[in-house]
């Protein structure tokens, strides 16, 4: 069965510095790869995501997120982080077997 | 519009008994998912179906069972044998592009089940 692994369950930057969210991957197959983001109190809303064309993916609010195959991984990236960003964020990966898995989150908080 | 619709928003259950979460989509998604969100602990899945009279287990799937008869609903039911059902439970459905490769997710607004 796949899987994901989101590396850091909290993530805390100021703002205007970059964000980097971990994602690794487990799959039997070529996966699609996709990021959530879920602010309080609200539904989750996706970021990008990645279905096997372009390796480098970007996504709305400045957010992007590369695709390695090599090392399993989808990290999602930002150069500056803004106040709004604070919320939860999850990675998620689905494949030939129909099922769709989400990490556990990780939650990044942006300092003033 | 289009789109995924859970009901109730807000269900009460007393201990030992079964309830039934609804959840329609008239997005013509041929793949169907129900989810628990706990805090802490992300959105894991439950069951899953990508056809009508098929589905599969997810990682969590004890006290609870499905059914897809119609392409458009895919109800759960919490049984008396979950021995944890107080959760956020969300449905989410995915249009298949081509085989092996589905869309993202769309997603209900979620039901909030308490046993008291």
């Amino acid at each position: 069965a796949q899987s994901v692994t989101q590396l850091d369950s909290h993530v805390s930057v100021s703002e205007g510095t970059p964000v980097l969210l971990r994602c690794n991957y487990s799959s039997s197959y070529s996966p699609s790869l996709f990021w959530y983001v879920q602010h309080p109190n609200k539904g989750l809303q996706l970021l990008l995501k990645y279905t096997s064309a372009a390796t480098l993916v970007k996504g709305i609010n400045g957010f992007e997120a590369e695709f390695k195959k090599s090392e399993t991984s989808f990290h999602l990236t930002k150069p500056s982080a803004h106040m709004s960003d604070a919320a939860e964020y999850f990675c998620v990966v689905s494949d030939r077997e129909g099922d769709m898995r989400f990490g556990a989150g990780t939650r990044l908080t942006v300092k003033p | 519009d289009g789109g995924i619709t859970q009901s109730p928003k807000y269900l009460f259950r007393k201990e030992g008994q079964n309830v039934t979460l609804s959840c329609e989509q008239n997005l013509n998604h041929d793949a169907m998912y129900w989810y628990r969100q706990d805090p802490g602990q992300g959105l894991r899945l439950i069951y899953y179906s990508q056809i009508v009279n098929d589905f599969q287990k997810g990682d969590i799937a004890e006290g609870y069972s499905v059914s897809r008869e119609k392409k458009e609903s895919f109800p759960l039911t919490v049984t008396s044998a979950q021995k944890n059902p107080t959760a956020f439970y969300l449905c989410a459905s995915t249009r298949q592009i081509r085989a092996n490769m589905n869309t993202e997710a769309f997603f209900g607004q979620g039901t909030r089940l308490t046993v008291v």
